[in-house]
């Protein structure tokens, strides 16, 4: 298993600022994923960070809209950039459960951005 | 365009009768198939899950049975508890680029009526 905290928990955000949100985990892992859960919607998935290289983003998402660094394999932060009020959403941090195949994944408790 | 689509934003149970929640997939290549349980103000965690090669999988309440033929699959809780009571989620997963990485459906809120 795996512990992942998350800063801020929830946060208030004016427009046109940036907010980063931390992620620390209480194990070594390759792989962490950033995930963004508008209201009313699914999980998605933002982009897959791993340490020493550049994070891959997924189709809709661009690194100076969501900078993302890995500095070690603990640690990782998500920068929201520039936000408005469409950014106001729920930012996860997940690692892989290290169980092979399948996809099953730990999660923090999620950065409640709100971008008035 | 949504992979995953759970159609039923909300689900209401007596305690003690079975829950049922559904769950679409359009991709034919996705390898697992899984279920995430979310409580307000927490992140979702890892509930059970179900090979493409299986259609059931039982963990002790729940089980999960696949039906690929019509890309469908459903969660059944029985009993249903009050504990119960949360968001869930549906995700299929396929390997991509050193991982399996999951694709979620929105949810179905259940909610367990003692």
């Amino acid at each position: 298993s795996a512990v992942i905290s998350q800063k801020p928990s929830r946060d208030i955000c004016q427009r046109g600022t940036s907010l980063t949100i931390q992620c620390q985990v209480d194990s070594q892992v390759t792989m962490m994923f950033w995930y963004r859960q508008q209201p009313g919607q699914s999980l998605t998935l933002i982009a897959t960070a791993n340490q020493g290289s550049e994070a891959t983003y997924e189709s809709g998402f661009v690194i100076d809209k969501f900078p993302i660094s890995r500095p070690n394999l603990t640690f990782s932060t998500l920068t929201v950039s520039n936000m408005s009020p469409e950014d106001s959403s729920i930012y996860l941090c997940s690692v892989a459960t290290g169980r092979k195949g399948s996809g099953e994944l730990f999660f923090g408790e999620g950065s409640r951005l709100t971008v008035l | 365009d949504q992979q995953v689509k759970q159609n039923s934003p909300s689900l209401s149970v007596q305690e003690g009768r079975i829950s049922i929640l559904n769950c679409d997939y359009t991709n034919s290549m996705f390898d697992y198939f899984l279920w995430y349980k979310k409580y307000p103000a927490e992140g979702p965690t890892f509930l059970i899950s179900i090979s493409s090669i299986k259609d059931k999988n039982e963990d002790g309440r729940f089980t999960v049975f696949l039906n690929k033929s019509a890309k469908h699959l459903s969660l059944h809780i029985v009993p249903s508890q009050p504990g119960d009571s949360a968001v869930y989620f549906c995700a299929a997963s396929r390997f991509s680029g050193g991982s399996y990485i999951p694709t979620f459906g929105r949810g179905t809120s259940l909610i367990v009526h003692p």
